[in-house]
């Protein structure tokens, strides 16, 4: 099993350039998460699902979309980038939310200059 | 609001010391989630608790839930234990949109030395 797995590692975006963050997992989890780690402080949730086509904001969505068409895949969308998204992405996974533990994926560290 | 914070928010130790993280939170929690970060890498889940303790080689994880707080201590500490060690909570109540997300502290920076 690979896991949580997110493309790129890394990408510099110029501002007001658009992207996609991958991730994919092959654990056939329900949940999938998308993060953001800024430094000195905590992860914040940008978007969640619950399974497939159902998907809701987090604490942090403004400047992001997502879309989940499979189990596997919950890839997330920045749209006319901005240096407040510069930052660190996690994707993770979990079989449910409240009983069990989130696999994270490697992260993508984005700047937007 | 939950809260969770962590102590201290740095700790340098000698190998071979036994190591304390302290968490504590706000709310009432169904679980608590001590993840470990190395520099510049990806975030692993070392725990998840409701109850008790829990051991895993040299990490031991312990919560009390009447004092809502948790530790994590590391026995005969190695320099590859030095990393991010972040606490995180998943709250007891939640539904409805948007319920669906962990708390989380903003980590102790460990840094072992030989």
């Amino acid at each position: 099993n690979a896991g949580v797995t997110q493309t790129p590692k890394f990408r510099i975006l110029k501002i007001g350039q658009s992207m996609t963050l991958q991730c994919t997992q092959d654990m056939n989890h329900n949940y999938m998460y998308w993060y953001r780690q800024d430094p000195g402080m905590g992860l914040k949730l940008i978007y969640y699902s619950v399974g497939a086509g159902i998907t809701d904001k987090g604490e942090v969505p403004n400047g992001y979309n997502v879309s989940r068409s499979t189990t596997e895949d919950f890839p997330l969308r920045l749209e006319l980038a901005a240096p407040s998204q510069t930052s660190v992405y996690f994707c993770a996974s979990s079989y449910s939310f409240q009983y069990n533990e989130q696999f994270f994926g490697p992260g993508t560290r984005l700047t937007v200059l | 609001k939950n809260e969770v914070e962590q102590s201290p928010q740095n700790l340098t130790a000698q190998e071979g010391e036994f190591i304390t993280i302290n968490c504590s939170y706000s709310v009432g929690i169904s679980a608590l989630h001590w993840l470990q970060q190395h520099p510049g890498g990806g975030i692993v889940s070392l725990f998840m608790l409701s109850s008790g303790k829990k051991k895993h080689g040299r990490l031991i994880a312990t919560i009390n839930i009447q004092e809502k707080h948790s530790s994590l201590h590391i026995t005969a500490s190695h320099p590859r234990d030095s990393a991010v060690y972040i606490c995180a909570v998943t709250p007891r109540a939640y539904s409805g949109a948007g319920s669906y997300q962990l708390t989380f502290g903003k980590g102790t920076k460990l840094s072992v030395i030989p």
